[in-house]
This record gives structure tokens, C-alpha cells and sequence, in this order.
């Protein structure tokens, strides 16, 4: 079984500075099979990258994603107000869909 | 517009059963593998069980092995998932998830959840 681990917990930060957070599996992750998801208080989960590095359909392009193996980045270039939630990453290889423990981006 | 309607939670007393539906609009749902997800009180995601979308294949978290089934009914749009053995770590809100295709758990669009509290 893979084991997602995101650092850091949370992370605090201001209005237009940049985010970056990260995602290191257990085990190479199949085909880079691995997506990164926002999640608002109260609200179910937003699929933000898929395959490491795809945008999803209606994504700003302030996010973006980078990575392969076990090594992976989400990246926030300037973050906007409506972008401090919690983000948690996916790997959807191995007939399974296991999640990090997520980090929380935080207003400082 | 994808559409996924949860239902079915509820209180439900440690070794008990439930059943939860996901009800499907907007897609053609046969062709699309399907997932539950949950999420503890204040806790992540876990990732419960997936679906192929010939309902051919299923798939689960070892903790669920054996306690859970989850099922589609192409004609009625709709995903189950049936939970037996009901212990107090399985309180969470269960959400539907629909793949990015008929064999994947990447997972494009979400219910609302449907909150399910095991508790005496």
C-alpha cells in the first residue's frame, strides 16, 4: 500500500505570495497517477491536478503542478483570497486512491 | 452538468448496516468508474472503494474488506454502498465520486457527502 506524506501541516501565508507544497509517496507512484484536490470548510473537494501536472477543467493557471517517482509539488504562483483552504494529494494507481493527510494554507 | 445526489446516512447504532445511494445525472453513467470517499469529523480523506463502470471490478480499503459492497444499477443511475458491521471509526460524511474514466479513481466531480454517525 502506498503512503502519501504532505508537508508541511500548514502552511501561513499572505495574499499574493507563493505556495508551495509538497507530496512524497512510499513507493513510485504508477504513471504519475497522482492528482492534488482543494477542500473549503464545509464543502466537498475540488479536483485541481491530475496526472501530476494537468490543470482540470476551469483551474486558474496560478496552480500548477510538477513532480514524478515519489516526489511531488503543488504550487500556488500568488495566492488570491479564495485559495486558502486545504489541499490534499492522490495517488490513483493500484487499483486504489489513497490521499495524503493534507495541508492546510492558512491567511498570516 | 454532473450531478451526484447522496443519500442514506443516518444514525446507526455499532454492528449495525447501512445502506447509502448515490443517485447520478448528467453523464452517461455506465461509463464511468465510480468511488466513495469519506471523511471523519474534523479528520482528511480517506478513499473507501471504487467501482469499475461495467461494475466489473470493485475495489477496497483494507479496513472495509468484508463489511462493505459496493454495487451500480446502470438502469436506475445510481451507486451503493451497503455497510455492515458498523463500528464507531466508520463515522464520517461519505461522498460520491464520480472517475475521469470507466476504470480510474481520479476523481472529477463530487457529491455533497451524506453524513453517517455510528454511535450507541
Amino acid at each position: 500500500e502506498i503512503v502519501l506524506t504532505q508537508s508541511p501541516g500548514t502552511l501561513s501565508l499572505s495574499p499574493g505570495e507563493r505556495a508551495t507544497l509538497s507530496c512524497r509517496a512510499s513507493q513510485s507512484v504508477s504513471s504519475n497517477y497522482l492528482a492534488w484536490y482543494q477542500q473549503k470548510p464545509g464543502l466537498a473537494p475540488r479536483l485541481l491536478i491530475s496526472d501530476a501536472s494537468s490543470r482540470a477543467t476551469g483551474i486558474p493557471d496560478r496552480f500548477s503542478g510538477s513532480g514524478s517517482g515519489t516526489d511531488f509539488t503543488l504550487t500556488i504562483s500568488r495566492l488570491e483570497p479564495e485559495d486558502f483552504a486545504v489541499y490534499y494529494c492522490q495517488q490513483y494507481g493500484y487499483s486504489s486512491g489513497t490521499f495524503g493527510q493534507g495541508t492546510k494554507v492558512e491567511i498570516k | 452538468e454532473v450531478q451526484l445526489v447522496e443519500s442514506g446516512g443516518g444514525l446507526v447504532q455499532p454492528g449495525g448496516s447501512l445502506r447509502l445511494s448515490c443517485a447520478a445525472s448528467g453523464f452517461t453513467f455506465s461509463s464511468y468508474a465510480m468511488n466513495w470517499v469519506r471523511q471523519a469529523p474534523g479528520k482528511g480523506l480517506e478513499w473507501v472503494s471504487g467501482i469499475t463502470g461495467s461494475g466489473g471490478s470493485t475495489y477496497y480499503v483494507d479496513s472495509v474488506k468484508g463489511r462493505f459492497t459496493i454495487s451500480r444499477d446502470s438502469s436506475k443511475n445510481t451507486l451503493y454502498l451497503q455497510m455492515n458491521s458498523l463500528r464507531a471509526e466508520d463515522t464520517a460524511i461519505y461522498y460520491c465520486a464520480k472517475g475521469r474514466t470507466s476504470t480510474s479513481s481520479c476523481l472529477t466531480d463530487w457529491g455533497q457527502g451524506t453524513l453517517v454517525t455510528v454511535s450507541s
